[in-house]
């Protein structure tokens, strides 16, 4: 089945040390998005890749970077994770920004 | 801009009740509409959509007719079940080449047996 895959699914880091999270997909969509969701909150759109042009959102920290190196996979950088950044992490594609956007299960980040 | 109302939760209800979970929208043009469905520590479904006025989106059970006249989507069942226990999220996307869902806040839905 065409899916969108995240590894791993839980992650624990410490404090300050960099860590990156993993996204690939079998649906050979264009874009590709990376939410930050809170417990009980709404996902919150952190970036997306449209094939290879990157756009940030305004409210983005700077710690959280992203890599696109083909169609398949996009990586979560963050570079000095803080208490603040545990949540979990979606990953979610889609043909065209348009078009139905479909999730990945997800990582859960631990900031210990 | 953009926004997504819904009902302030949570929802609990017996298993074969009716469920209704309202959601409106305000947005600037004619957006298509979603309802995604988070079950605990999973990632988001799509359950249904509707792209257009007066479409129906359908999918398990549950259904949501895009009303533009009521600027609402709101999502029905007609007998939940317990495994329809979850998070239920009403979304919005504009056309447009920077097109981005809209969440609303979400609703937690429990159904005990």
């Amino acid at each position: 089945d065409a899916m969108v895959i995240q590894n791993p699914r839980y992650q624990v880091t410490q404090f300050g040390k960099p860590v990156t999270l993993s996204c690939s997909q079998t649906l050979n969509h264009n874009v590709m998005y990376w939410y930050q969701q809170k417990s009980s909150q709404a996902p919150k759109l952190l970036f997306h890749y449209y094939d290879k042009d990157f756009n940030n959102e305004a409210d983005t920290p700077d710690n959280f970077q992203s890599r696109r190196p083909n169609t398949s996979f996009c990586f979560l950088d963050i570079r000095s994770p803080g208490l603040g950044d545990a949540a979990m992490y979606l990953c979610a594609t889609s043909g065209d920004p348009q078009e139905t956007q479909y999730f990945g299960p997800g990582t859960r980040l631990l900031v210990l | 801009g953009n926004s997504v109302t819904q009902m302030e939760g949570p929802v609990t209800l017996s298993e074969e009740a009716f469920l209704t979970i309202n959601c409106t929208y305000t947005a600037t043009g004619y957006p298509s509409l979603f309802w995604y469905v988070q079950y605990p520590g999973e990632g988001l479904q799509l359950l249904l959509k509707a792209t257009k006025a007066d479409d129906k989106g359908s999918n398990k059970g549950f259904e949501a007719t895009y009303r533009k006249e009521t600027t609402s989507f709101h999502l029905e069942k007609g007998s939940v079940q317990v495994s329809d226990s979850a998070v239920y999220f009403c979304a919005l996307s504009e056309p447009g080449a920077n097109s981005k869902l809209t969440f609303g806040k979400g609703i937690t839905l429990s159904v005990r047996p």
